[in-house]
């Protein structure tokens, strides 16, 4: 079965301190990953996929195949980071995204 | 900003009653798509559509219809048989996948209430 699971409902954490949400996901096939961020009163965004392998916002994500996931880090938090993060997988050529359930993330002055 | 429009933000359905909701999209996007996001539970997909005049069931398609007359536009209909269609709506748009993946932007969302 196809399946993303963030097992964090609430990452609270201290402006500058390191940040990682956890990602897993259930996929034979080769998978295509995503995070997409939801900040107060605004659409749900792209922040980055791991195709691009590129770093948004300070955050990166590196997809292990070996344990099948696909962690956001940033090493330093910031107050504008609070949001809500979801992981999302593409099983490949369909066009569909299947969501985890969300991350809340709370950075704290 | 522009992109994708939804429309109404606030939807209330009284028993018994269908209602439609709009989703519009400038992008010119091949695939459109319907998520249902409850607390806890993420996005759920409803239906999505690859081209016009086709479309394929999500994972929680009971108690929806959907058409695709037209590019741009997707509109959701809640029908009568949705026993629990209180939720917040989101409608995404992407281009068509080629092999890579696609990024799918979304809309703000229609909140429905059930009356």
């Amino acid at each position: 079965a196809q399946r993303v699971t963030q097992p964090e409902k609430l990452l609270s954490v201290f402006k500058g301190a390191p940040v990682e949400l956890k990602c897993n996901y259930s996929y034979s096939g080769s998978p295509e990953l995503f995070w997409y961020v939801q900040y107060s009163r605004q659409r749900l965004q792209l922040l980055l996929r791991h195709i691009s392998r590129e770093s948004i916002k300070g955050f990166t994500a590196d997809l292990n195949k070996g344990e099948t996931s696909f962690h956001l880090k940033k090493p330093f938090a910031q107050e504008e980071d609070s949001a809500m993060y979801y992981c999302a997988l593409g099983p490949g050529g369909y066009n569909k995204l299947i969501f985890g359930a969300g991350t809340r993330l709370a950075v704290h002055p | 900003d522009g992109g994708i429009t939804q429309s109404p933000k606030y939807l209330f359905r009284k028993e018994g009653q269908n209602v439609t909701l709009s989703c519009e999209q400038n992008l010119n996007h091949d695939a459109m798509y319907w998520y249902r996001q409850d607390p806890g539970q993420g996005l759920r997909l409803i239906y999505y559509s690859q081209i016009v005049n086709d479309f394929q069931k999500g994972d929680i398609a009971e108690g929806y219809s959907v058409s695709r007359e037209k590019k741009e536009s997707f509109p959701l209909t809640v029908t009568s048989a949705q026993k629990n269609p209180t939720a917040f709506y989101l409608c995404a748009s992407s281009p068509q996948d080629r092999g890579g993946g696609q990024p799918q932007h979304f809309g703000d969302g229609t909140r429905l209430s059930i009356l």
